[in-house]
């Protein structure tokens, strides 16, 4: 079954300054998918990735897939206190199967 | 659009005792999940539904566990009898197709505590 590991399990940062997340597949991807969560809250999604290579961004946040499709990062330039939160990236192996999710990385934000 | 809609978001509730938790997904959703939250073991898959129908619920835990899905607009996950060890943030989420734009909905989740 798929596994999805990403790193770091949390994260503090100084507002302004970039961070980056990993999620790593012990398969290869047929597309790759990142959330964020806000505390107390349910999902909310921010993009889906799906060709090697591919990167795509919005806002302040980059996420790419890396060629062999098993790794993708999230880039976040210049961090602020409304990018805290839990960021999940989920992926399916198939066209038709349902997304499992990694166990997130827990992201503060300080002044 | 209301959104997915999840009751209760919050349920406190004494071991053995039964749980219901419910759902109402967008319209014209066709796919319907049912998700649990943990710190341990984050968030799992435990059942999904296509057009009313269980497709697969291997991530169910036990026979405690069940899921309904009586109409295109409500679904519930049920815990007969539930255990301390069940305690978790519930989320359901609903989408077009299993990943279709990539897009699941999910609702606010429904937090559990068995004591």
């Amino acid at each position: 079954s798929q596994e999805l590991e990403q790193s770091p399990q949390s994260l503090i940062v100084q507002e302004g300054k970039n961070l980056t997340i990993n999620c790593t597949s012990s398969k290869t991807l047929y597309g790759l998918y990142w959330y964020k969560q806000k505390y107390g809250e349910g999902l909310i999604f921010l993009m889906m990735l799906q060709k090697g290579g591919e990167e795509k961004s919005h806002e302040k946040i980059t996420a790419k897939l890396d060629e062999k499709k098993q790794q993708s990062s999230l880039h976040i330039t210049a961090s602020q206190p409304s990018h805290a939160g839990i960021y999940l990236c989920g992926a399916v192996n198939s066209g038709n199967t349902p997304l499992v999710f990694g166990k997130g990385t827990r992201l503060s934000v300080i002044a | 659009d209301a959104g997915v809609i999840q009751s209760p978001r919050h349920e406190v509730t004494e071991m053995g005792q039964e749980v219901t938790l419910r759902c109402k997904p967008i319209s014209g959703h066709d796919y319907l999940f049912w998700y649990r939250q943990t710190m341990m073991r984050g968030l799992e898959l435990l059942i999904y539904f296509n057009n009313n129908v269980p497709i697969d619920d291997s991530g169910m835990p036990e026979d405690r566990f069940s899921a309904k899905m009586p109409n295109a607009s409500f679904s519930t996950l049920k815990i007969q009898p539930s255990e301390p060890r069940d305690s978790a943030v519930y989320f359901c989420a609903s989408s077009r197709s299993p990943h279709s734009t990539g897009e699941l909905f999910f609702g606010e989740g429904s937090r559990l505590t068995v004591l």
